[in-house]
């Protein structure tokens, strides 16, 4: 079946750092992965999406690969900021991407100044 | 993008009453999906809602809980029926149109004391 496994949190980190957030995936086929952001008090956003091997999806300096030799999506950023603050979900869906979407349990970032 | 407008933004509710949620898109859609997200874990598929059509359910939720509509192509409701404490969560609202990614609403923050 499908899944997605996310590194789990809660992730502090001070402004400029560097963030790695872990996100692997089983799933039949070949499936479209994708990030989403949750800010305080808001729905879900979509950050970025790669939908075959070797893509990578890259949005307001946050980047992800997908990586099928180790079923991979990890989410990335050089240097995060204080507006950066979210919690972040790992997903992906088995049918392009309108069907299905299996999401991670999410990883909630803080940065502080 | 497709602009997801949904209501209530959050209500608080007595147990054993039901409340209805309105999702609104600014453009017809294809597919519509409900989701739950309950406190501090991830986001679960209810039911896929179908234009002239009875809603697709998931694994665990039934039409005489979660009833939906969906008169046309821009327009669901979800109702949550004899609520109790424990269907207090996030519920969202996603939208899809061919292959491109979901799109979600702010939600509704539903408490139920």
């Amino acid at each position: 079946g499908n899944s997605v496994t996310q590194m789990e949190g809660p992730v502090t980190l001070s402004e400029e750092a560097f963030l790695t957030i872990n996100c692997t995936y089983t799933a039949t086929g070949y499936p479209s992965l994708f990030w989403y952001v949750q800010y305080p008090g808001e729905g879900l956003q979509l950050l970025l999406k790669a939908t075959k091997a070797d893509d990578k999806g890259s949005n307001k300096g946050f980047e992800a690969t997908y990586r099928k030799e180790t079923t991979s999506f990890h989410l990335e950023k050089g240097s995060v900021q204080v507006s950066d603050s979210a919690v972040y979900f790992c997903a992906l869906s088995d049918r392009g991407g309108a069907n299905n979407l299996f999401f991670g349990t999410g990883t909630r970032l803080t940065v502080i100044p | 993008s497709a602009v997801i407008s949904q209501k209530p933004s959050r209500d608080i509710c007595q147990r054993g009453t039901s409340l209805t949620i309105q999702c609104q898109v600014d453009s017809q859609v294809t597919m519509m999906f409900w989701y739950r997200q309950q406190p501090g874990q991830s986001l679960t598929l209810i039911a896929t809602a179908n234009q002239g059509s009875e809603a697709t359910y998931e694994s665990g939720f039934v039409i005489d809980k979660f009833p939906i509509s969906r008169p046309n192509l821009t327009f669901s409701t979800l109702t949550v029926s004899n609520m109790s404490p424990e269907d207090s969560s996030i519920y969202l609202c996603s939208v899809a149109e061919g292959e491109q990614p979901q799109h979600f609403g702010d939600g509704t923050r539903l408490s139920i004391l």
